[in-house]
């Protein structure tokens, strides 16, 4: 089935680097979330773009879609230790309403050395 | 208030045991869902509820059960599980199913089976 892929698996940076983390996918996508998991945590809504090209931004974080809605980035700058865990992207699978699925990519285990 | 509420929080349970997870909104959202996430993976879509009513089950073994009993509670009964159900068990939800929707998760059930 569709399936969206993420890269790296895993990410350790000194703090203040930066980090970015990239979602694709086959087939163009309707929108995509952003879901961050801090360890031992469950998953938590960042942000969800819709628009082809969309760019948004949340404090020291900056979302971005393709212009093909086929792929998504999700940058931080200036990392600090507040940001270490797993940031998943999700996409939807299924045509809409009640068919519709949200589906993870594999995540980004972000890690921050102090 | 804007929280999905899990009980319990660890559960261990026998194989030949039955047993259940408990799932409560107030946020008025219509749509409810049943994820499992094992360790270092991203969580994986089991049951989707939408105003009150399965509509999506993916392929989920006859073990798992699950039950909406009214727009605010979402519950999953275990009877006869394996070892290898031993997982996070995640409920979350949104204001209806489909796109467009950021979810809202629960702090999940740790279910160890022995």
């Amino acid at each position: 089935g569709q399936q969206v892929m993420q890269i790296p698996q895993y990410q350790h940076v000194q703090e203040g680097e930066d980090f970015t983390t990239y979602c694709n996918s086959s087939t163009t996508l309707s929108n995509i979330q952003w879901y961050k998991q801090r360890p031992g945590g469950h998953p938590v809504f960042l942000i969800q773009l819709v628009k082809s090209g969309e760019v948004k931004k949340q404090k020291r974080l900056t979302f971005q879609f393709g212009e093909a809605k086929k792929n998504s980035s999700l940058h931080i700058t200036a990392t600090q230790t507040t940001d270490v865990g797993t940031y998943f992207c999700a996409g939807p699978v299924g045509s809409g309403g009640s068919n519709y699925k949200l589906t993870f990519g594999k995540g980004t285990l972000l890690t921050v050395n102090p | 208030d804007t929280e999905v509420t899990q009980t319990p929080k660890h559960l261990v349970m026998g194989m030949t045991n039955k047993k259940s997870l408990k799932c409560e909104q107030h946020m008025g959202h219509r749509a409810m869902y049943w994820y499992k996430q094992k360790a270092k993976k991203p969580p994986e879509l089991m049951f989707v509820y939408s105003y009150e009513k399965l509509s999506i089950n993916e392929s989920v073994p006859s073990r798992f059960s699950p039950e909406c009993p009214n727009s605010s509670l979402l519950n999953l009964h275990l009877h006869a599980l394996q070892p290898e159900d031993s997982a996070l068990y995640l409920c979350a939800s949104s204001q209806v199913a489909g796109r467009g929707y950021g979810y809202t998760f629960g702090s999940g059930t740790r279910l160890t089976v022995v």
